[in-house]
């Protein structure tokens, strides 16, 4: 079990920059779930998907911000136009479905840095 | 909506100490399920431990909790704190047959001294 995949591990991007996040959850695992996290803000919840259909997308900004999970083996996020203060780690966790809840396991973690 | 607190936000203790980092809860629902995670520096979140029974401890790598539903706490707890324990420790709420997600708490940066 090779735990949540996230790359990459780091990206730093340019104001205005367009940034792509991975992650690929564990395998079986029907619920992902991204979040950021900075030291001003702690741990803050941006979406979350049930078997590749989005259920909740409260955390997310309106705009630039966009995930997509087009398959149960990956999910992506994507930021357009990137600012400074979307300069953050981007978390990314899986869980058991089910008659739960579960256990959320977390990735390594995206670090982005906007210059 | 359902709100998880942690008033500390930084918890200072000297080694050997105990350590008792508070999480009071509000939700609507009857059957809450809490979780304490646990964060070391450069390193993702991992679950430290879980509950959903009223009034049984919970312990694991020496910590441990008790969710008090009369008083909506679930108090993270060891007996002797170790430098190793120095972490970014989460609060966490879920209710069985929800969506899933889990309310996080604020989060209590746990500093241990020599």
């Amino acid at each position: 079990n090779a735990g949540v995949i996230q790359t990459p591990r780091h990206k730093v991007t340019g104001k205005g920059q367009e940034a792509t996040l991975w992650c690929e959850p564990i395998s079986g695992h029907s619920a992902v779930f991204w979040y950021r996290q900075t030291i001003v803000q702690g741990l803050e919840f941006l979406t979350y998907f049930r078997n590749q259909a989005p259920i909740d997308d409260s955390g997310m900004p309106k705009e630039r911000f966009s995930a997509q999970m087009p398959n149960q083996s990956h999910s992506t996020l994507k930021i357009q136009s990137t600012q400074p203060q979307d300069s953050a780690v981007y978390l990314c966790a899986s869980s058991l479905a089910g008659l739960g809840p579960y256990e959320q396991y977390f990735g390594p973690g995206t670090r982005l840095t906007v210059l | 909506g359902d709100s998880v607190t942690q008033t500390e936000g930084l918890v200072t203790l000297t080694e050997g100490l105990p350590v008792m980092l508070n999480c009071t809860y509000q939700t609507i629902y009857s059957n809450p399920f809490l979780f304490w995670y646990v964060q070391h520096l450069n390193e993702s979140p991992r679950l430290l431990l879980k509950s959903f029974t009223d009034n049984k401890r919970t312990e694991h790598q020496g910590f441990h909790a008790t969710l008090h539903k009369s008083s909506s706490s679930f108090h993270l707890q060891k007996s002797s704190a170790q430098l190793s324990d120095s972490a970014l420790y989460y609060c966490a709420l879920s209710e069985t047959g929800s969506n899933y997600q889990l309310i996080w708490g604020s989060g209590t940066k746990l500093i241990i001294k020599p």
